[in-house]
């Protein structure tokens, strides 16, 4: 049963441009949400997918958009890269069972120069 | 003041410690609590949840006190593998029961 996964592993990109970010959930998980973790601080919920549509959305600006496919899958979209959005994306994949425990994928690591 | 808020920290304890970890949170309507562990450039991963009552895993007890808004985490007989962040996580009360996150607490082993 493979986990959740999450592509790229590492990406580089310049202030200014768009980035991608796609995550698969673990198997029979439904559910979606994004984390942004900086360098030294805890993860922060940017937003959460279910059924296709935005549930919840955290503090984070409207350059940050996602999507949720029907096989549930996620992307996560940037916009307009700041040197601040440099950090370890985070997917938690969610089960249908209960929110006791969210699964981590192994995160994108992005860098903005 | 940030939601969760975590010891500092770095806390460098030799193989055979016990030490404790402790965190409040803000949000008096959080519904779940949980510590997690990151090790060093990977994802965190589930410790344990944490229940009123208090429970136990092994070497890992940890403590909710609500009236307070106090969580705890105490380590006994530490081992080098114990080496990590330690994450103080509380789960919202909105339909995505969003986490919230400290900003950890790294723990060192020493031989």
């Amino acid at each position: 049963d493979a986990g959740v996964t999450q592509s790229p592993t590492h990406l580089i990109k310049t202030r200014g441009q768009q980035v991608t970010l796609r995550c698969s959930p673990k198997s029979g998980h439904d559910t979606v949400s994004w984390y942004q973790q900086a360098l030294g601080q805890g993860p922060q919920f940017i937003f959460q997918y279910y059924e296709e549509e935005e549930r919840q959305r955290g503090n984070f600006p409207d350059r940050f958009s996602g999507h949720q496919f029907p096989n549930y899958s996620s992307e996560l979209n940037v916009n307009a890269l700041l040197l601040g959005d440099s950090a370890l994306y985070l997917c938690a994949s969610i089960g249908t069972s209960g929110y006791n425990e969210q699964f981590f994928g192994p995160g994108t690591r992005l860098t903005v120069l | 003041r940030k939601e969760v808020e975590q010891d500092p920290g770095p806390f460098n304890v030799p193989e055979g410690a016990t030490v404790a970890f402790n965190c409040t949170y803000s949000n008096s309507a959080s519904q779940s609590f949980f510590w997690y562990r990151q090790d060093c450039r990977k994802e965190p991963k589930l410790l344990m949840s944490v229940y009123s009552s208090g429970n136990e895993d092994g070497r890992f007890t940890a403590q909710l006190n609500r009236a307070s808004q106090y969580i705890s985490l105490l380590i006994r007989d530490s081992k080098l593998s114990d080496s990590a962040t330690y994450l103080c996580v509380v789960s919202g009360s909105g339909s995505a029961r969003q986490l919230t996150f400290g900003s950890g607490t790294q723990l060192t082993v020493l031989p």
